[in-house]
């Protein structure tokens, strides 16, 4: 993998339901892997900043795991709720910050 | 104060006219950076400034011009730009360079040349 790569593009799922997102990087030369979520009309707002092989944070509903051994990372969010609907962005950070094109997730009511 | 204040918002501009974009934070970050967002696309990195110094220009043509005039101010001059310039800019920073702390982003200036 020669760039940040994020799936799927887009998910729609229905409130109350759990999801998860995929992002995966090149593994070499690894200093660290943010995670930002990004609502339409508003700043990207960081969730996550990880720098350790099996670095599993949370907040809230959402979790996010590393392994830097294979280059990826996973995004979970439990009982989606509408006001989760956003773009989730990864990035690696070899020297600077390198973004994924994003999930887009909308969550139904 | 824990934000990013880009202004302005919203700028129109032809491609003979001379622009800024202005940002600015005061949470005492040292690392500073610019971002240029079209759309469906990724956030693409354009300058890095740490201690107000240029660090990183990811070949980015001389008609985008940055300026860090003091740790707490971050320009980006503009000058005969193309309309595949029109795109969303977003300024960010961080405590440091190093990637171990999360960036904060204002909420961006949309660039339309005309």
């Amino acid at each position: 993998i020669l760039n940040v790569e994020q799936s799927p593009q887009s998910l729609h799922v229905q409130e109350g339901d759990s999801t998860n997102f995929t992002c995966s990087f090149p593994s070499s030369n690894f200093y660290a892997l943010h995670w930002y979520r990004w609502e339409t009309a508003k700043s990207p707002e960081a969730l996550f900043v990880m720098t350790l092989n099996g670095d599993e944070k949370k907040k809230g509903r959402i979790s996010a795991t590393l392994n830097t051994k294979e280059g990826y990372s996973y995004l979970y969010i439990k009982g989606s709720q509408p006001e989760d609907s956003a773009t989730y962005l990864c990035a690696h950070h070899t020297g600077k910050l390198i973004f994924g094109q994003g999930t887009t997730l909308q969550v139904k009511p | 104060d824990t934000e990013v204040t880009q202004t302005p918002k919203h700028l129109v501009m032809g491609m003979t006219n001379k622009k800024s974009l202005k940002c600015e934070q005061h949470m005492g970050h040292r690392a500073m950076y610019w971002y240029k967002q079209k759309a469906k696309k990724p956030p693409e990195l354009m300058f890095v400034y740490s201690y107000e110094k240029l660090s990183i220009n990811e070949s980015v043509p001389s008609r985008f011009s940055p300026e860090c005039p003091n740790s707490s101010l971050l320009n980006l001059h503009l000058h005969a730009l193309q309309p595949e310039d029109s795109a969303l800019y977003l300024c960010a920073s961080s405590q440091n360079t190093q990637g171990g702390y999360g960036y904060t982003f204002g909420s961006g200036t949309r660039l339309t040349v005309v």
